[in-house]
């Protein structure tokens, strides 16, 4: 069964830092590629980062492109977002999911974690 | 970058009541459209994949249609596990993977 579990969400103040993991199991990891899509209270699904299997192919959203890096450890089958100088606008849940390349679409999700900026 | 618009934002429908979403691309997209479900506090739930494939698992009263720039998610019979919100999503340009700005489908 595909599980990920994102961690790492919690209360922080505007301009600092915090990093999120997602950890995979039940299937291959390292052949598949990867995003954090956030969704901030009320509001839709915005993609935020993507992956390749490898790790050598990053993509950013522009709303976080300088900020935030995506990263993986496929020895750890796990996915990383590190988010610096976070502001008002990133207080949202993020969700890691997979990225299916046969059917182009995202198949498995996380079930979130919750990042809150505010002083 | 292309935008997706979704019509209704929000509709309130009846148990058993026939339900169309639709969902329009700002360019062609071929059939690269998924559909996605969410309810509150949960994760969305993939739903249909190249605008009219259904994923396993999904009941078949879930349908999709249309290629191009116009898509419709239709709901043959709703259900109470089916009020949610909807997305949909397309990947032509991959990354990024737009998404709609959600249907909420509410009870009458």
């Amino acid at each position: 069964e595909v599980q990920l579990v994102e961690s790492g969400g919690s209360l922080v103040q505007p301009g600092g830092s915090l990093r999120l993991s997602c950890a995979a199991s039940g299937f291959t990891f390292r052949s598949y590629e990867m995003n954090w899509v956030r969704q901030a209270p009320g509001k839709g699904l915005e993609w935020v980062s993507y992956i390749s299997g490898s790790g050598r192919t990053i993509y950013h959203a522009d709303s976080v492109r300088g900020r935030f890096t995506i990263s993986r450890d496929n020895a750890k089958n796990s996915l990383y977002l590190q988010m610096n100088s976070l502001g008002a606008d990133d207080t949202a849940v993020y969700y890691c999911a997979t990225y299916n390349s046969s059917w182009y679409v995202f198949d498995y999700w996380g079930q979130g974690t919750l990042v809150t900026v505010s002083s | 970058d292309i935008q997706l618009t979704q019509s209704p934002s929000f509709l309130s429908a009846s148990v058993g009541d026939r339900v169309t979403i639709t969902c329009r691309a700002s360019q062609g997209i071929s059939s690269y459209l998924a559909w996605y479900q969410q309810k509150p506090g949960k994760a969305p739930k993939l739903l249909i994949y190249a605008a009219s494939t259904l994923q396993s698992g999904v009941p078949s009263r879930f349908s999709g249609s249309g290629s191009g720039t116009d898509f419709t998610l239709t709901i043959s019979s709703l259900q109470p596990e089916d009020f949610a919100t909807y997305y949909c999503q397309h990947l032509s340009s991959y990354p990024p993977g737009t998404f709609g700005q959600g249907t909420k489908v509410e009870i009458k």
